[in-house]
């Protein structure tokens, strides 16, 4: 059983829509990710979440909008998008950012489809 | 040169042998290597982390580090078809800004 769950699990939006996707994780990590993964392509990041505090955008466009409301909470709010943005989208936790501690624990994923 | 490599695959094996998956890293001051298993249309599941060179078992897992020729093995013994996946490689670069991530390896365990 996962211990990082993520709402919903799939998701179909038109490109005027607003939808937010919802993440939580149950042990206790202070980091929480944003990946977006295409296929046969390995993750890529989109937001890094440290203590509550927005630490690495990876140049996302605006139209994608993280936010961290407790340290155990990620959600990411959709507006406008694309159908290129139609991804697997994910969510992971870990400890803390740095180090050895970086082990990172991905949530089941939200398939999302943009029309 | 890419910063973390392995072979596209797919690799395939018949069910009960060793399976062999190879990862080359470019950073030699990075300290953390992780192995992913992700079955098709899932998530990744980190499986193995191994940080200090020589060997590390879990199970029928065990991952390799050598560190002086900067890669990085995961052995699955007693290979089943439901290993069958993509096994990705992940280093956590010396600024620890974000995971390097290999492209992953196809694995194919036939019954």
């Amino acid at each position: 059983d996962t211990e990082v769950t993520q709402t919903p699990k799939h998701l179909v939006m038109g490109m005027t829509n607003k939808k937010s996707l919802k993440c939580e994780q149950h042990m206790g990590h202070r980091a929480m990710y944003w990946y977006k993964q295409k296929a046969k392509k390995p993750p890529e990041l989109m937001f890094v979440y440290s203590y509550e505090k927005l630490s690495i955008n990876e140049s996302v466009p605006s139209r994608f909008s993280p936010e961290c409301p407790n340290s155990s909470l990620l959600n990411l709010h959709l507006h406008a998008l694309q159908p290129e943005d139609s991804a697997l989208y994910l969510c992971a936790s870990s400890q803390t950012t740095s180090g050895g501690w970086n082990e990172q624990f991905f949530g089941p994923g939200t398939r999302l489809t943009v029309l | 040169q890419k910063e973390v490599e392995q072979n596209s695959g797919p690799l395939s094996v018949p069910e009960g042998a060793i399976a062999s998956l190879n990862c080359t890293y470019s950073d030699r001051v990075s300290q953390s290597f992780f192995w992913y298993r992700q079955y098709s249309g899932k998530s990744p599941e980190l499986i193995m982390s191994i940080y200090s060179n020589g060997d590390k078992e879990d199970g029928r897992f065990t991952a390799q580090l050598n560190k002086a020729s900067q890669y990085v093995s995961l052995l699955i013994r007693d290979s089943q078809p439901s290993d069958s996946a993509t096994y990705l490689c992940a280093v956590p670069p010396r600024n620890n800004r974000k995971l390097i991530w290999g492209l992953g390896t196809s694995l194919a365990v036939n019954p």
